[in-house]
């Protein structure tokens, strides 16, 4: 059975870091890409990073590039989030979602954590 | 707003037959860039309903069907049941952005 359990959100002040991780189980976790999506409170979904299954390949949402960024340990079967400068538009439910491909930029997210939460509030 | 546009609410009796939208435009859904489906019921993590335009996941009944055409795509769902009450998602990806990009949401009531 897939597991992606999220953690390291909490209440953080703008401008602050934050770094999320995600434990994988339960698939080859070096034969997938990986994604962070996350959903603000009583909104949608909004795709916030990719990475390739060779960590060769990232990529970021306009609304976050240049403050944010991506990495795996595949080793530890962990994907992160480092996230800088942040801001209270980031407030969210950061989720941790399975690739279908190992290129980021296709395909789908097959499987989903719970999420974590992220508030960015003074 | 979105780049992907989805009716913010659609509503069904039990046993009805519904449809949402998903319109995008020659960057993502037109380029000929798959069209994928999720559900999110109330207070959960969303879940992959339809992949590859048309596709089900093992476990996802054959009441929820895709298709796509041109710049859009929809999601039928047969059948209409309580337990169908959920928020639905379409995603594609956009040449332009680069990467990954969602409908607003269709928040489907069951009457």
């Amino acid at each position: 059975e897939v597991q992606l359990v999220e953690s390291g959100g909490g209440l953080v002040q703008p401008g602050r870091s934050l770094r999320l991780s995600c434990a994988a189980s339960g698939f080859t976790f070096d034969d997938c890409a990986m994604h962070w999506v996350r959903q603000a409170p009583g909104k949608g979904l909004e795709w916030v990073s990719g990475i390739s299954c060779n960590s060769d390949n990232r990529g970021y949402a306009d609304s976050v590039k240049g403050r944010f960024s991506i990495s795996r340990d595949d080793a530890k079967n962990t994907l992160y989030l480092h996230m800088n400068s942040l801001r209270p538009e980031d407030t969210a439910l950061y989720y941790c979602a399975q690739g279908s491909e190992t290129y980021y930029k296709t395909g789908y997210f097959h499987h989903w954590g719970q999420g974590t939460l992220v508030t960015v509030s003074s | 707003q979105s780049v992907l546009t989805q009716p913010p609410s659609v509503s069904g009796a039990p046993g009805q037959r519904v449809t949402i939208s998903c319109t995008g435009s020659s960057s993502n859904i037109g380029a000929g860039y798959d069209v994928h489906w999720y559900q999110q019921l109330p207070g959960t993590a969303p879940k992959l309903l339809i992949y590859g335009n048309r596709n089900r996941p093992s476990g996802v009944p054959d009441r929820f069907s895709g298709s796509k055409s041109g710049t859009s795509a929809s999601l039928a769902i047969t059948g209409l049941q309580a337990e169908d009450e959920a928020d639905y998602y379409c995603q594609s990806y956009d040449s332009s952005l680069s990467g990954a990009v969602f409908g607003g949401g269709t928040q489907l009531t069951v009457l």
